[in-house]
């Protein structure tokens, strides 16, 4: 069975420190990969997707950005974290078009303050 | 362009009531799929069903139940006998195919608390 993992689980880190974010999954080739971001008031925000290594699609401007080093690996980074990075992030995955189903399975999630 | 439209923000109930939780969406896919999730306080997202546009059959899991109506556009997700342990954020989204690459739009979410 397919499962993500997303660590830490929280995280408080100093403003302008650098951030590193890692999501790994398992049990399944090529997924889609992304990180949401849900600040508060509940909206979850897509940041970035990934349809394959290398691949990054960024959907906002900001102060984040992502790398697909490996297949089933996919990682948030900084390199000077901002007030207004503090939230909770998502990563998820879900399948290739035309590979079955098609919802995302999300990890449980990062819970980031940047103090 | 794809949007989700979860326009109530808040819903409160007494245990054992029912309770319908709408969404709304647009696009111009003629294929898309549809999702609700659950966001409990842990925070992680509970994936709760898919239904695929060219399958209008209501569906019914236990005390969930999902009405999709393609003539309005609507996915809504009804609890029968509701419960404490429901309480939680619901999220309504939409993935569409082609061009969107399969990225999920949500909607705002729903807070629902059931309360004893």
């Amino acid at each position: 069975s397919q499962t993500i993992h997303q660590w830490p689980a929280t995280l408080v880190q100093p403003v302008g420190s650098p951030l590193s974010l890692e999501c790994t999954v398992e049990g399944t080739s090529n997924p889609n990969l992304y990180w949401y971001r849900q600040a508060a008031g509940r909206g979850l925000q897509l940041l970035f997707y990934s349809v394959g290594i290398g691949q990054i699609s960024s959907e906002v401007p900001q102060n984040l950005s992502a790398s697909r080093p490996q297949d089933r690996q996919f990682i948030l980074s900084s390199k000077k974290l901002l007030l207004s990075d503090s939230g909770f992030y998502l990563c998820a995955w879900s399948a290739r078009e035309g590979a079955g189903d098609t919802e995302a399975f999300f990890g449980q999630g990062t819970r980031l303050t940047v103090v | 362009a794809q949007k989700v439209t979860q326009a109530q923000t808040e819903i409160s109930v007494v245990e054992k009531e029912d309770v319908t939780l709408d969404c709304v969406y647009e696009t111009r896919d003629t294929t898309y799929y549809l999702f609700w999730y659950k966001q409990p306080p842990s925070g992680e997202l509970v994936f709760l069903i898919r239904r695929n546009s060219f399958d209008e059959q209501n569906e019914i899991s236990g005390r969930y139940s999902w009405n999709f109506q393609k003539s309005t556009s609507s996915f809504n997700f009804t609890i029968t006998a509701s419960q404490v342990v429901d309480s939680a954020v619901y999220f309504c989204a939409l993935r569409g195919r082609g061009s969107t690459l399969g990225r999920l739009y949500f909607g705002r979410g729903t807070q629902l608390t059931v309360w004893p």
